[in-house]
């Protein structure tokens, strides 16, 4: 079955040291990733997505993420962390296959930031 | 106004009620879904509609129905509401074309069932 799993509850980082959050993937084949990240009281917003091809993808507010196939990981990195950027982030997976659909969400991490 | 916009965005409730949620959006988005948020969970799917005559049921349906009154609005029902379905709830739209895949997620709807 497809599974997305964050293997970090919950982070802590210091204002302005890097990030990384991680992100594994189950699939029978390569499927769509996400990014996505909830604000306190708000809906979840698009940071970034990975199709195909190039397997580093920019995204908004400083995000990148790596996709490696041979790790099943979609890792997503920022290189100096804002106050701004707590929240909380959730990987998803959609996988393209036939009839269905089935994006499924990992569980989320949970960022805080220190000032 | 927000794109994706959902009603109530609290709500408490007794067990037995009947609840409704309503999602509408001015997206233009042919591709409808709602979504469950529970703590250490992450989202799951209820239910999704590609366009307004096509349902379908998502991961977690039970216990919940859903109606698609039109392209720009969807629905969500508990016919009788139980304290586990005390959740927060997202409905979420795309379209079908090349951003098939990435939602544009409401605010929310907070729901308690006592």
């Amino acid at each position: 079955a497809q599974s997305v799993t964050q293997p970090d509850i919950h982070i802590t980082v210091s204002e302005g040291a890097s990030l990384e959050l991680r992100c594994n993937y189950s699939y029978g084949a390569t499927p769509y990733l996400f990014w996505y990240v909830q604000s306190p009281g708000q809906g979840l917003q698009l940071l970034l997505k990975y199709f195909s091809g190039d397997t580093l993808v920019q995204g908004i507010k400083g995000f990148e993420a790596e996709f490696k196939r041979s790790q099943s990981s979609f890792n997503l990195r920022k290189p100096s962390v804002h106050w701004s950027d707590a929240a909380e982030y959730f990987c998803a997976g959609l996988y393209s296959g036939a009839g269905s659909y089935q994006l499924t969400f990992g569980k989320g991490t949970k960022l805080s930031v220190i000032p | 106004d927000a794109d994706v916009t959902q009603t109530p965005r609290n709500r408490i409730t007794k067990t037995g009620k009947r609840i409704m949620l309503e999602c509408s959006q001015t997206k233009g988005h042919d591709r409808m879904y709602w979504y469950r948020q529970d703590p250490g969970l992450g989202l799951r799917l209820i239910y999704y509609s590609f366009d307004v005559k096509d349902i379908n049921k998502g991961e977690i349906s039970d216990g919940y129905s859903v109606s698609r009154q039109a392209q720009a609005k969807f629905s969500l029902s508990l016919e009788s509401a139980i304290p586990n379905q005390t959740a927060l709830y997202f409905c979420a739209t795309s379209d079908g074309g090349a951003g098939a895949n990435v939602l544009t997620f409401g605010a929310g709807s907070r729901l308690t069932v006592l």
